[in-house]
């Protein structure tokens, strides 16, 4: 089965500076894809950015990028000029392509303070 | 652009009582899932209908049941509530493309609560 890891369950960063948070997962299949999802205290669930697990080229969007490192199974979210509004849980997810379906497995949050 | 639309937004329920939760999907997404959250936990896949055929099931209790109808609505049956059904319940939908399930969308969620 696979697994989503986030080591750290709560993050600061002061207003305008870059926060990185880390995602570790676990499995057996070769194409599959990741994602960040954001839930803000309205616990809408938001899709801030996606990496297909065959791409090379890490995915940015705006002031989010990634670090993917596919054979270290690690994802990283770059957070760059942060600001009040990325105030957020952030979710780390997986969704497999052939053998798991296209269930979205989550890792367990990290909390993201941003201070003004 | 239209969203996905869950009814009801807040549901209070006693236990052993039933619950039945609907999910609109997106317009021409034809994928339909339901995710629970539970207080301070990341959300956990229940189940999944594609054309309104059940295509993946997770850790649903034998007490909850769900279908997909005719116009891809979906609806989730909760039989005998219990104090740890109270939960934030998400529906997603996704529109099936070429390669494969294409991106979830996910509704505002229904906060179900038991007393």
């Amino acid at each position: 089965a696979q697994t989503v890891t986030q080591s750290q369950p709560e993050m600061s960063v002061q207003e305008a500076e870059t926060v990185t948070l880390s995602c570790t997962y676990d499995t057996s299949e070769s194409d599959y894809y990741l994602f960040w999802y954001k839930q803000p205290p309205s616990r809408q669930m938001i899709l801030v950015i996606r990496q297909e697990a065959y791409k090379q080229q890490n995915a940015t969007e705006n002031r989010f990028s990634v670090n993917f490192q596919k054979a270290a199974k690690s994802f990283s979210l770059k957070i760059s000029d942060s600001q009040l509004g990325d105030a957020a849980m952030y979710f780390c997810a997986y969704r497999g392509v052939r053998t798991s379906g296209s269930r979205l497995t989550f890792g367990e949050g990290t909390q993201l303070t941003v201070n003004p | 652009a239209a969203g996905v639309i869950q009814s009801p937004r807040h549901l209070i329920k006693e236990k052993r009582e039933t619950a039945t939760l609907k999910c609109y999907p997106i317009p021409r997404h034809d994928t339909v899932y339901w995710y629970q959250q539970g207080p301070g936990q990341d959300p956990q896949f229940l189940i999944s209908f594609y054309e309104k055929m059940q295509s993946d099931k997770g850790s649903i209790p034998d007490r909850f049941s769900a279908q997909q109808f005719s116009d891809y609505h979906s609806e989730l049956n909760m039989s005998s509530l219990e104090l740890g059904d109270s939960a934030l319940y998400f529906c997603a939908s996704s529109p099936r493309l070429a390669g494969g399930p294409g991106e979830q969308y996910f509704g505002p969620g229904t906060r179900l609560t038991v007393t």
